[in-house]
């Protein structure tokens, strides 16, 4: 089973500074790996996959780094909509894991 | 647009069953993976099951496995978890959760809004 470690647990930051998270794995997942944003009462939503593609309708502020075992997610001038928990999963094999969350406030 | 509504949750005594459905539109249902996801109070997400574009492969967690099936009806769109000899520790929001893969081999494009379910006495 790949354990999933996010870094850090709380992020504060504000509107128009840059955030990145860290997210690290147990095992070489090469770069299967999708980043999700949660705000509390909605559905999460899908940001980047395949470690550093983003998905459809996200903002280019949004960019995924990262292959192996080490992952970045940076969002660069924060807008007020992009505070909530973020978690990364892999997709390498099974079971799936998320990271535990970092929460961007 | 992809639309996933969860249905059927609500309060279960420990050691009894729910069944809850996820009814899906917007897109061909029966060509992806269709996942279940949960959220306990206070925590991160967990992934749960996972079902194939035909039913014919299923997958999940450990600490489900033999009280939990995943299943869906392609002519209904809809997919469901089946959960039995429930436990506190079950007590979570569950999703579902589509996959951009027939099999459900790679990571989830949309999502519901979820499902309370609180396994109490």
């Amino acid at each position: 089973e790949i354990v999933m470690t996010q870094s850090p647990a709380t992020l504060s930051v504000s509107p128009g500074e840059s955030a990145t998270l860290s997210c690290r794995t147990s095992q070489e997942i090469v770069n299967n790996l999708a980043w999700y944003q949660h705000t509390p009462g909605q559905a999460p939503r899908l940001l980047i996959y395949h470690a550093s593609t983003r998905a459809t309708g996200v903002p280019d502020r949004f960019s995924g780094r990262g292959s192996g075992t080490d992952f970045t997610l940076t969002i660069s001038s924060l807008q007020s909509e992009d505070f909530g928990i973020y978690y990364c999963q892999h997709y390498s094999r099974w079971p799936r894991a998320f990271g535990q969350g970092t929460k961007v406030e | 647009q992809v639309q996933l509504v969860e249905s059927g949750g609500g309060l279960v005594l420990p050691g009894r069953s729910l069944r809850l459905s996820c009814s899906a539109s917007g897109f061909i249902f029966n060509n992806y993976g269709m996942h279940w996801v949960r959220q306990a109070p206070g925590k991160g997400l967990e992934w749960v099951a996972v079902i194939s574009y035909d039913g014919s492969v299923t997958n999940y967690i450990d600490s489900v496995n033999g009280r939990f099936t995943i299943s869906r009806d392609n002519a209904n769109n809809t997919v469901f978890l089946q959960m039995s000899s429930l436990r506190a520790e079950d007590t979570a929001v569950y999703y579902c959760a589509k996959d951009i893969h027939s099999y459900g081999y790679l990571y989830f494009d949309s999502w519901g809004q979820g499902v309370m379910v609180t396994v109490s006495s």
